[in-house]
């Protein structure tokens, strides 16, 4: 399994511009995870979806950000518009919820800088 | 909800010497503890987890050990090399249905 895959992982764009960050979860996961790291607030849960629902999305910063996950093996986090704010590491992580252990397998990451 | 308090926020040690992060936890409900070790410019990646139903937990220089009755677990790591330093996490979880509540990290560095 090649496990969680992110892209890209680069992004700069310009303030204002839209941004989408793709993510394909590990196999069979039924969990998806949305994080935001950044040096001063850490691993921030941006949002999740059990079964492709989103379950809690009070981690989203502002109706700037908005995420979608239209099947079991991709889902999407857009920001528009950007702001240079919301320069970060954004990290997509997929687990295998209702088990004993919640391992969650992260992603590469996707570092994005508006400038 | 949970809430997972991380200490200390960075931690220097010398190469051979121990490492010990520690943990508390809010929710009695929990019964997952993973710890995560991220280096740099690299993914969160699980190194050691326990569960409620043990005290403690070795993986070969690495041990976990848990208190459920204070609500706090800690890991431990004996004979640090560098290699080792990189940024830790502890989490909690107080399902298999929620998702894990991280601490904000630990930064340790191991001086050779």
């Amino acid at each position: 399994d090649a496990g969680v895959i992110q892209s890209p992982r680069h992004e700069v764009t310009e303030m204002g511009q839209e941004v989408t960050l793709r993510c394909k979860p590990i196999s069979g996961h039924n969990s998806l995870f949305w994080y935001r790291q950044t040096m001063m607030r850490g691993l921030e849960l941006l949002i999740y979806f059990n079964n492709n629902v989103p379950i809690d999305d009070s981690g989203m910063p502002e109706d700037r950000f908005s995420a979608k996950m239209p099947n079991a093996s991709f889902s999407t986090l857009k920001i528009q518009p950007s702001e240079p704010r919301d320069s970060a590491v954004y990290f997509c992580a997929s687990s295998l919820s209702g088990t004993a252990k919640n391992i969650q397998y992260f992603g590469a990451g996707t570092r994005l800088s508006v400038l | 909800g949970e809430n997972v308090e991380q200490h200390p926020s960075t931690l220097s040690v010398q190469e051979g010497d121990s490492a010990v992060i520690k943990c508390t936890y809010s929710d009695s409900a929990s019964n997952y503890f993973p710890w995560y070790k991220q280096e740099l410019g690299k993914r969160p990646q699980l190194i050691i987890d326990i569960r409620s139903n043990v005290g403690e937990k070795k993986d070969q220089r690495i041990a976990v050990t848990l208190n459920k009755t204070a609500k706090h677990f800690s890991l431990h790591i004996t004979e640090t090399q560098p290699e080792d330093s990189a940024v830790y996490f502890c989490a909690a979880s107080p399902s298999g249905n929620t998702p894990l509540v991280f601490g904000k990290g630990t930064r340790l560095s191991v001086i050779a």
